[in-house]
């Protein structure tokens, strides 16, 4: 149980357009997802906070223009990364905890998307 | 503001030489510490959740404990396997958000 899915898992642009990533939650729901950001040989950097049925939370010093996020359902969330720029390749990573998880509070993240921007 | 900081950066043992990884945390009320294991190029595995001082989890050749500042994670006779990134994280009881710790590269060598 509590498996996470992204697509795609790794994807090529070119600078200026725009790649969306899905997060989906396979066999449980979440009301929360969350979007990390993660460079070679660095740790995992929180980006957003995706809520389903009300706007995302960034932190700070994350563009809300330039990643767009959308949780449409309680098992899917997008990642829009848009006019996209090389210094946006990177390892997109999405996480969830159940809504159901009796009291503890793991999150399960995602495979990953490896973005590079050409 | 939460911080978590893990030691050694890197560790590189030989097959059945144990040692320990340190993760040292800062947070105002600890709702859940986690350690988790990544393999390049793939998302965090889940190992462990420690919720209070003196708790202790066990998984294979993985044993994790934790005190009020710093949580271990000891790795008794290691096989190469078990080479990986192992990232500590905390939450605590104001949001959902996770703090990651920079994370420990663990190789172990035949």
């Amino acid at each position: 149980g509590a498996v996470v899915s992204q697509h795609p898992s790794w994807v090529i642009c070119k600078s200026g357009t725009s790649v969306k990533i899905e997060c989906r939650s396979l066999d449980f729901q979440a009301t929360t997802m969350f979007w990390y950001r993660q460079f070679p040989k660095q740790s995992l950097m929180l980006m957003a906070t995706s809520n389903e049925g009300s706007k995302a939370t960034y932190e700070q010093g994350v563009e809300k223009d330039k990643f767009l996020i959308n949780h449409a359902s309680l098992t899917l969330s997008t990642l829009t990364v848009t006019s996209a720029h090389p210094e946006d390749s990177s390892f997109y990573i999405c996480s969830a905890p159940p809504i159901a998880t009796g009291g503890s509070y793991e999150q399960y993240f995602g495979p990953g998307t490896r973005l590079t921007v050409t | 503001e939460d911080q978590v900081t893990q030691s050694p950066e890197a560790l590189r043992l030989q097959e059945g030489e144990s040692s320990s990884l340190n993760c040292s945390y800062t947070v105002s009320g600890l709702r859940g510490l986690f350690w988790y294991r990544q393999d390049p190029g793939k998302g965090p595995e889940f190992l462990f959740t420690l919720y209070s001082a003196g708790e202790e989890k066990e998984k294979e050749r993985l044993k994790a404990t934790l005190t009020k500042k710093e949580s271990f994670l000891h790795i008794t006779a290691p096989k190469p396997e078990d080479s990986a990134t192992y990232l500590c994280a905390v939450r605590d009881n104001y949001g959902q958000n996770f703090v990651f710790g920079p994370g420990t590269r663990l190789s172990v060598l035949p």
